[in-house]
């Protein structure tokens, strides 16, 4: 079965510092991948995908996320933490088949932002 | 402004009532979608709906019912049957165009005591 896991629910990091948020996939086709990003009692925001084209896909807000098939990975980064980065990030899978988008999502990492 | 609304806000409900939440797109797409997402969990899907007049049931469909009689607009209804209503509800829709990204709208809270 398909499935994302993003380890660790929650991460914390200075401003301006490294931000690395993990997701692993599993998927016995070439998957979709995305990271949204959700601030409080929001919906879904799209940050960046991969669909198959560059491995190295820069998204919105500074972030960007590396495909790495021989992993299974697609993690988020950004090279330096801003205190309005504070929100939870999901990865999300579509398989893309049958004609039917159907998302799969990771359970969610919240960041937090120090001063 | 294209986009997906979603009202009301918050939804307050007691224990035993059915209660519809509103789900309604200006984005022209053909397919929608609703998830429930409760704390540490992601997102679940309840119910799809790929075209007018025809919608499947997601992984959690148990005490949900859904309709899709307009293009634009796709209510759920929490009924009675629903053990643990209480919840943040986000419903989402998406393109035929093979981009399979999904687009949300800002969520509703419904809280059942």
């Amino acid at each position: 079965a398909q499935s994302v896991t993003q380890l660790g629910s929650h991460v914390s990091v200075s401003e301006g510092a490294l931000v690395l948020l993990r997701c692993n996939y599993s998927s016995s086709v070439p998957p979709y991948l995305f990271w949204y990003v959700q601030y409080p009692n929001q919906g879904l925001q799209l940050l960046l995908k991969y669909t198959s084209a560059a491995t190295l896909v820069k998204g919105i807000n500074g972030f960007e996320a590396e495909f790495k098939k021989s992993e299974t990975s697609f993690h988020l980064t950004k090279p330096s933490a801003h205190m309005s980065d504070a929100a939870e990030y999901f990865c999300a899978v579509n398989l893309g088949a049958g004609g039917y988008n159907k998302l799969i999502f990771g359970a969610g990492t919240r960041l937090a932002v120090h001063p | 402004d294209g986009g997906i609304t979603q009202s009301p806000k918050y939804l307050f409900r007691k224990e035993g009532q059915n209660v519809t939440l509103s789900c309604e797109q200006n984005l022209n797409h053909d397919a929608m979608y609703w998830y429930r997402q409760d704390p540490g969990q992601g997102l679940r899907l309840i119910y799809y709906s790929q075209i007018v007049n025809d919608f499947q049931k997601g992984d959690i469909a148990e005490g949900y019912s859904v309709s899709r009689e307009k293009k634009e607009s796709f209510p759920l209804t929490v009924t009675s049957a629903q053990k643990n209503p209480t919840a943040f509800y986000l419903c989402a829709s998406s393109p035929s165009d093979n981009s399979y990204e999904q687009y949300f709208g800002p969520g509703t809270r419904l809280t059942v005591t």
